[in-house]
């Protein structure tokens, strides 16, 4: 039961384009969401996050978006960058703080030159 | 930020040995850790959450026989790969959340366990 999903396992975009990266949930526990970056043979490495008081939190390229009734976040890189070409997961918990994460499914993402 | 490290970062053993990884937060003390393991193209699967002084608690599904947690010290954590197949050959990873970091998780490098 994939409580967490990322339907697009790829994504290309033109460099200086925007990303957008989707995730879906079907836990309504869930309460605190979360972007990471991964590269091959690596850790997670910690991109955005926002809680389901919010519905859009920004660092600068990147923005977060939650749709807590359709249950819906994106990720959106603006511009894209090839340095941002990795593998991206979303993750879910019950609340922000000591909790652990269930991850998504991945999105490569291939940012062209 | 906060630095997470992992030794070893990948290990090969044959069927039947035991092989221990370990997961250091360097810079900060976290009570909790949590280790997730990785298959190729694949998602992270939480394993087990590892708490300081007190028994690990499992996901369901995981040996906990198989899998051994120890959270030695508020900046150690390991697992325990006993009697090891084939079939656990995959990519372990540790998280520790950073109470200074508003408790943001900061994870590991990751270790490539690879049984033959």
């Amino acid at each position: 039961d994939q409580q967490v999903k990322q339907n697009s396992p790829s994504l290309s975009v033109q460099e200086g384009r925007i990303s957008i990266l989707n995730c879906d949930y079907t836990n309504s526990m869930f309460d605190y969401f979360l972007w990471y970056k991964k590269y091959p043979a690596e850790g997670p490495t910690f991109l955005i996050s926002i809680s389901s008081i919010k519905d859009k939190n920004e660092d600068g390229r990147f923005t977060v978006f939650l749709n807590k009734s359709a249950k819906h976040l994106s990720l959106h890189i603006v511009p894209s960058q090839p340095g941002d070409s990795a593998v991206y997961f979303c993750a879910a918990s019950a609340r922000r703080g000591n909790e652990k994460l269930t991850f998504g499914t991945g999105t490569r993402l291939t940012i062209i030159p | 930020g906060a630095v997470v490290s992992q030794h070893p970062s990948r290990v090969i053993c044959k069927s039947g040995t035991s092989v221990k990884i370990e997961c250091r937060s360097l810079d900060f003390q976290a009570t909790t850790m949590f280790w997730y393991r990785q298959f190729p193209k694949q998602s992270l699967m939480l394993m087990a959450t590892s708490n300081e002084g007190s028994k690990a608690t499992y996901e369901q599904g995981v040996e906990k026989d198989k899998f051994l947690i120890n959270h030695a010290s508020l900046t150690l954590s390991t697992l325990t790969v006993t009697s090891a197949h084939p079939e656990d050959s995959s990519f372990y990873i540790c998280s520790a959340p950073h109470l200074g970091q508003a408790y943001e998780q900061y994870f590991g490098p990751g270790t490539r366990l690879t049984v033959t």
